[in-house]
C-alpha cells in the first residue's frame, strides 16, 4: 500500500511559466514533508520541507504548499527554467526517528 | 566536500551470484540508509543504520539480503543468490542524525541477467 502518490508520472512546462507537482498521502500521522530532486545518473537532492504546522514554505523559485485535511501536498516552481527538468519526489515521515517514505516521482520536463 | 560515494557505479551479474555493493558516508554522518528503486518506481526503504548498529532493518525484502557497517563509516550491502527482480538502482544516503536532511550517493545500479 503507497502511503505517498504522485499521480503524475511526467509533466512538460514552457520556460517562463509554473510548474505543479503533486502529492497525496493516505498517513494522517505524517508531520514532515519533503522534496527531492534527481537528475539521471545522480542521487537525490534534498530541496525544500515543510513541518505539518505550517500551510506553506517558501524558499527563492520554490514554494511548497501542504493542505493537511486534504492529505495533500505541492511543490510549485515559478518561474520554470530548463535546468529544473528532472525527476521530483515526495516524501513524507510521522516523526523525527521515523523512516522517510517516498513517492514514486514525477518526471519534470522544462521546455525552452 | 566530498559527498556521499557508491561503488560500483554500475553492475552486472548472472542469476545465482552474490554480489556487494558499497557505500562511503559523508565524515561524520551518524546515520546510514539504503533504499532501492525499481523501474517506475520510488525509493524503497531497505535499512538503516545508527553508527554500527541496525535498528531498522524492516524493508530488507528477503533474507538474502544483508548489510553491515563497520567503524561509523563504510558500509556494503550484499544480496545473496541474486534474482532478477533483484535488478535496480541501489541508493545509499547518510545524515548527521535521523532528523537531519539525507544525502544521497549516484547509487550502483544492478542488473541481474
Amino acid at each position: 500500500d503507497q502511503q505517498v502518490k504522485q499521480n503524475s508520472p511526467s509533466l512538460s512546462v514552457q520556460e517562463g511559466r509554473i510548474s505543479i507537482l503533486n502529492c497525496d498521502y493516505t498517513n494522517s500521522m505524517f508531520d514532515y514533508f519533503l522534496w527531492y530532486k534527481k537528475y539521471p545518473a545522480e542521487g537525490p537532492t534534498f530541496l525544500i520541507s515543510i513541518s505539518s504546522i505550517k500551510d506553506k514554505n517558501e524558499d527563492g523559485r520554490f514554494t511548497v504548499f501542504l493542505n493537511k485535511s486534504a492529505k495533500h501536498l505541492s511543490l510549485h516552481i515559478v518561474p520554470s527554467q530548463p535546468g529544473d527538468s528532472a525527476v521530483y519526489f515526495c516524501a513524507a515521515r510521522r516523526t523525527s526517528y521515523d523512516k522517510v517514505i517516498f513517492g514514486p516521482g514525477t518526471s519534470l520536463s522544462v521546455i525552452p | 566536500g566530498a559527498g556521499v560515494s557508491q561503488s560500483p557505479s554500475n553492475k552486472v551479474t548472472e542469476k545465482g551470484k552474490d554480489v556487494e555493493l558499497r557505500c562511503d558516508p559523508i565524515s561524520g554522518h551518524t546515520a546510514l540508509y539504503w533504499y532501492r528503486q525499481s523501474l517506475g518506481q520510488g525509493l524503497e526503504f531497505l535499512i538503516y543504520f545508527q553508527g554500527n548498529s541496525a535498528p531498522d532493518k524492516s524493508g530488507l525484502p528477503s533474507d538474502r539480503f544483508s548489510a553491515e557497517r563497520t567503524g561509523g563509516s563504510v558500509s556494503t550491502l550484499t544480496i545473496q543468490r541474486t534474482q532478477q527482480e533483484d535488478s535496480a538502482v541501489y541508493l545509499c544516503a547518510s545524515s548527521l542524525a535521523r532528523s537531519d536532511t539525507q544525502y544521497f550517493g549516484p547509487g550502483t545500479r544492478l542488473t541481474v541477467l
